[in-house]
């Protein structure tokens, strides 16, 4: 079976831009989560979706960002009017349930650089 | 605060030599421990989880070890190989944390001939 998928692998935009990130988890994980990896650093906590439930945002750093996630399929991370500080490794990971409990399985990554 | 620190940052050693990573943590109440391998431009790959009553467990040449006690964890590699060469990360996660997971920064494991 495939494992998490994202696009674009990529991604160069200027300063002000919005860019939009693509998440496609394992099929039947009913859980979804974001992360943040700048250069050196460890994993930053975006957030997350469990099926149904509200997502737990509390991760987001600011009002410039945002995730939707249709059922338990496709997410989308929206950064709107990029800054330079945004430049990272956006990383996606899925699981059966809950990541407390659970095996997560992680994407390849989005690198995005802002110029 | 709930925290994860990773040592050394980076580690270089030669091919077929062992070498150990060390993890403390301040993640209250505890759940588990995990470490995870991360190669360049991927996404991280699970080695091993533990829970508080594990205090070892394998995956091959890797064998991570868990103090809940002292709350320190370590990643023994046996006969590391040049495919060893990646970022090891220590992850914990607390007690109803839903999956909100603490990483560490990571080690940098370069393995040479």
């Amino acid at each position: 079976g495939a494992g998490v998928s994202q696009s674009p692998s990529n991604k160069v935009t200027e300063k002000g831009k919005d860019v939009e990130l693509r998440c496609d988890p394992i099929s039947g994980h009913t859980a979804l989560y974001w992360y943040r990896q700048r250069l050196g650093q460890g994993l930053e906590f975006l957030i997350y979706f469990q099926g149904n439930s509200a997502p737990d945002k509390s991760g987001l750093p600011s009002d410039r960002f945002s995730a939707e996630r249709t059922g338990e399929s496709v997410s989308t991370l929206t950064i709107q009017r990029t800054q330079q500080e945004d430049s990272a490794v956006y990383l996606c990971a899925s699981s059966p349930g809950l990541a407390e409990y659970y095996e997560q399985y992680f994407g390849p990554g989005t690198r995005l650089t802002v110029t | 605060k709930n925290q994860v620190e990773q040592s050394p940052q980076s580690l270089i050693i030669l091919e077929g030599k062992n070498c150990t990573l060390q993890c403390n943590y301040t993640v209250s109440p505890f759940s588990n421990l995990r470490w995870y391998k991360q190669d360049t431009g991927r996404g991280p790959v699970s080695l091993t989880i533990m829970t508080f009553s594990e205090n070892t467990k394998s995956n091959g040449r890797y064998t991570a070890t868990l103090d809940a006690d002292t709350k320190q964890s370590s990643l023994h590699i046996t006969a590391s190989q040049l495919s060893d060469s990646a970022s090891y990360i220590c992850v914990v996660s607390a007690r109803g944390s839903q999956g909100n997971l603490i990483f560490g920064k990571g080690t940098k494991l370069s393995v040479k001939p």
